[in-house]
């Protein structure tokens, strides 16, 4: 079946700099899409979201886009402080699945480095 | 105010034995869900609720699992005659409704099958 997927398995930034976290997906009718935080020992965290109508949204220091036409994902994060250390999923919403059904990708591990 | 509750926060238990997770959800929040996530993997979707009704039971990996939740609040996962297989951290998140999708989730319970 169609699934959420991610590039890349960890990604070390420097403090200060920007990250850009990457999600691919393959079904190109999903309507929503969500970022999620999540340090270790706790759950997630609700960073972001985005609807298919919409190709960028802005919240404090992260900016997510959505490329529908390549069917990629992005969260991009501004001046990588050391508390964003975490693992970051994405997730989706199907049309072929029920409101409350979120489908999330593997993860990415962002390191944050001094 | 309080954020979405779980007990036990940890649990080992003999394989074949059955084990009760409880979930509280932020109060008011009508949408509750739960979630499987092995070691170093993603978030696996079991079920929801929308008040005292599980619309979507999909994810649940056996008839050994099965949830209830009473009063549109408390939930309570059940694993019966566990397997090695089912340890994990099972998390619970709950959310105003299910359209609204930012899901708040608790700490999770990690449960260990010997």
């Amino acid at each position: 079946g169609e699934s959420v997927g991610l590039h890349l398995p960890t990604l070390s930034v420097q403090e200060g700099d920007n990250s850009i976290i990457n999600c691919a997906y393959s079904n190109s009718a999903s309507d929503y899409f969500i970022w999620y935080k999540q340090e270790s020992g706790k759950g997630p965290q609700f960073i972001i979201d985005i609807r298919s109508n919409m190709d960028k949204r802005q919240g404090q220091r992260v900016t997510v886009l959505l490329n529908k036409t390549v069917k990629h994902l992005s969260l991009q994060i501004a001046a990588t402080q050391p508390g964003d250390s975490a693992v970051y999923f994405c997730a989706e919403n199907m049309p072929s699945d029920s409101w409350g059904k979120l489908q999330f990708g593997a993860g990415t591990q962002v390191v944050v480095t001094p | 105010g309080a954020g979405v509750s779980q007990s036990p926060s940890n649990k080992v238990t003999e394989k074949g034995k059955d084990v009760e997770l409880r979930c509280d959800p932020i109060s008011g929040h009508t949408a509750l869900y739960w979630y499987r996530q092995r070691l170093g993997q993603g978030l696996e979707f079991l079920i929801y609720f929308q008040g005292n009704s599980a619309p979507d039971k999909s994810g649940l990996p056996s008839d050994r699992f099965s949830a209830e939740r009473t009063g549109e609040s408390v939930s309570t996962l059940t694993i019966q005659r566990t397997q090695q297989e089912d340890s994990a951290v099972y998390l619970c998140a709950s959310s105003f409704w299910t359209g609204g999708y930012e899901q708040y989730f608790g700490p999770g319970t990690r449960l260990t099958v010997t």
